[in-house]
């Protein structure tokens, strides 16, 4: 059981650049997620998804987007990338999308923005 | 709306020493809370979670949290530390807004322990 997997490990972008943040889960959960982590500030939320075809904006969604076109697949794209937008960022999905259902995160991407 | 502060970036302890991380919430509804303990180079795993049927919840590794309504906290603790409970520890509430699980996290508590 692989869980959420994340892919790549580590991207280095110039600025202005374009990527794909990739996230796959195998549990059959409802709910995935995209949260950035950065010194001193925990975790914030970028984007998260109830199911197939729904999406929604968490607290800092500017300059990311989304899709959910299957229940496993959850990726984050960067349309032009900024040097503020270096990060680690998780991806994290959980069975329900109702108040108490725990997260289960992926092990991160580490992006660098030149 | 809900958010969460960690008292405290670094705690350092000996190894065998209490661990104490402290943690306190504001929420407008009864909440949802978590622990969660991040290694290097690793995500988050839950290490326990709060939801209403207990006030003291044990978790992994050892970990207990209580709830505190009164005092709008649900402090982490652990009796006594081992060196490999080194780690990044990250409290956060449930944000039920929308009736959606978005999970507020605290800025997090790196955890020392030293022989």
């Amino acid at each position: 059981n692989a869980g959420v997997t994340q892919t790549p490990k580590f991207q280095v972008l110039k600025t202005g650049q374009s990527m794909t943040l990739q996230c796959a889960q195998d549990m059959n959960h409802e709910y995935m997620s995209w949260y950035r982590q950065d010194p001193g500030m925990g975790l914030r939320l970028i984007h998260y998804s109830v199911g197939a075809g729904i999406t929604d904006q968490g607290e800092v969604p500017n300059g990311y987007n989304v899709s959910r076109s299957t229940t496993e697949d959850f990726p984050l794209r960067l349309l032009s990338a900024a040097p503020s937008q270096t990060s680690v960022y998780f991806c994290a999905s959980s069975y329900s999308a109702q108040g108490g259902s725990p997260l289960h995160f992926g092990n991160g991407t580490r992006l660098t923005v030149t | 709306a809900q958010s969460v502060t960690q008292l405290g970036s670094h705690v350092s302890v000996s190894e065998g020493a209490l661990v104490l991380l402290r943690c306190n919430y504001s929420s407008s509804v009864p909440p949802y809370l978590f622990w969660y303990v991040q290694y290097p180079n690793q995500g988050l795993q839950l290490l326990l979670k709060y939801t209403s049927a207990a006030t003291l919840v044990k978790g992994i590794n050892g970990f207990e949290a209580e709830f505190k309504k009164s005092e709008t906290s649900f402090h982490l603790t652990k009796p006594s530390a081992h060196m490999s409970d080194a780690a990044e520890y990250f409290c956060a509430v449930s944000d039920q807004s929308g009736g959606y699980n978005k999970l507020i996290f605290g800025a997090g508590t790196r955890l020392a322990v030293h022989p």
